[in-house]
Formats: C-alpha cells, sequence, structure tokens
C-alpha cells in the first residue's frame, strides 16, 4: 500500500524559504518509472503543480516558479524534500506531495495516482 | 504560460448527466488526467489517459476525447458525487504538467 505524508512548517514569514517534506512508503524512488511531484493549493483556488523528480534524478518545474523551486531526493530514506525561496504570502497554500509513474509503467501511467493529506502553509509577518 | 480551460460550474439533478469539459491545444498529444476533490480532501484520481477508469471507481465516471477538448461524463449523478473536478496534463513536449481551473459539480 503506497502513502505519502507532507511535513513542514505552518507559517513562515515573507522572504524566508520554505522546506517541505514528503515521507513516503510502499514504493522505492530507486525503481525504474517511478516520480514523486509536489502540487498546491490556494485556499478556494485550483491545484497548480510545482515540481517532478524521478527515479533516475531527472527534476521538472514549472515554469513560473523554476527560479524559486529545488527539489531532492533522499532514496535511502523514502522521502523527497522541495524548497522554495522567498516567500510571499501569495503562497500561502495547502502543498500536496504525490506519486507519479512515467506514461509506460505502472497501474495509473502518467496520473498522480496516490496523494499525501496536504500540508497547510501560511506566509505571513 | 500552457492554460487548460474548464468551466467554473456546472450543476445536474440527481440521476442525470453531467459533463464536464477541458480545453487546451496539446490535448491531441498529451493524455488528460481526471481529479475529484471533496472539501478538506486531497484530489482522487477518476480518470487516467483520457478514458481509462481506476480500479474501486465507479461505472458512471468516464473519460473521452476530441480534437482539443476532453471531457468527464457521469452517468446517473449522485449526491455523493458533488465536488472540484480538475483535469490535469502537460504541455506539447510533456515536459510541464498543468491543472485545469477545476469545475465545481453542484448536485441540485
Amino acid at each position: 500500500q503506497i502513502t505519502l505524508k507532507e511535513s513542514g512548517p505552518t507559517l513562515v514569514k515573507p522572504t524566508q524559504t520554505l522546506t517541505l517534506t514528503c515521507t513516503f512508503s510502499g514504493f522505492s524512488l530507486s525503481t525504474s518509472g517511478v516520480g514523486v511531484g509536489w502540487i498546491r493549493q490556494p485556499p478556494g483556488k485550483a491545484l497548480e503543480w510545482l515540481a517532478l523528480i524521478y527515479w533516475d534524478d531527472d527534476k521538472r518545474y514549472s515554469p513560473s516558479l523554476k527560479s524559486r523551486l529545488t527539489i531532492t531526493k533522499d532514496t535511502s530514506k523514502n522521502q523527497v524534500v522541495l524548497t522554495m525561496t522567498n516567500m510571499d504570502p501569495v503562497d500561502t497554500a495547502t502543498y500536496y506531495c504525490a506519486h507519479r509513474m512515467t506514461g509506460g509503467s505502472g497501474s495509473y501511467p502518467g496520473a498522480f495516482d496516490i496523494w499525501g493529506q496536504g500540508t497547510m502553509v501560511t506566509v505571513s509577518s | 504560460s500552457y492554460e487548460l480551460t474548464q468551466p467554473p460550474s456546472v450543476s445536474v439533478s440527481p440521476g442525470q448527466t453531467a459533463r464536464i469539459t477541458c480545453s487546451a491545444d496539446a490535448l491531441p498529444k498529451q493524455y488528460a488526467y481526471w481529479y475529484q476533490q471533496k472539501p478538506g480532501q486531497a484530489p482522487v484520481l477518476v480518470i487516467y489517459k483520457d478514458s481509462e477508469r481506476p480500479s474501486g471507481i465507479p461505472e458512471r465516471f468516464s473519460g473521452s476525447s476530441s480534437g482539443t477538448t476532453v471531457t468527464l461524463t457521469i452517468s446517473g449523478v449522485q449526491a455523493e458525487d458533488e465536488a472540484d473536478y480538475y483535469c490535469q496534463s502537460a504541455d506539447s513536449s510533456g515536459t510541464y504538467k498543468v491543472f485545469g481551473g477545476g469545475t465545481k459539480l453542484t448536485v441540485l
């Protein structure tokens, strides 16, 4: 059974750097085709894709946020870390991590098929 | 930036058919995925690769594709289907993922 859980601060100040950790179980990020993505959702608004990291350390970022984001993985700890620099109140959102298999792999290829519960981050001074 | 366009809201009576559309230029080249999100909950995958239904998703959920538009159809809508629905796909290169703006399905 695949599970993911996000963790990190609930409150950050403007200009600070946010560091979020996704801890997962039920799969390995060293297995071919496996990826973990980050998606966020401001209160009352739509989902927004942020970043993806794959088993081979290939990394993809949202073009609009690329300069502020870094995604890394620690295969031994079953964790993926997302950092976002220069936080602003508009970055207030629930941040989700999700499991994804590449287009030719897994039960539901290409989909964010399993999501974490999300963690709410508020940016305020 | 690349965008997927959804209607903000759709309303249907119980037992009727709801259709939610999602439009974008690259949809003929890239698969679409649909997620259901209920208040306070994480999204749940209901359709993948345009028209495939994951295990455990009721048969009343179906997906289709025609040109630059994909459609999520819910036949025989039930009160429990009231939720926000999001389509997701990628740009023409497949590199950058994107979500639509979401559609609120109201069951009257």
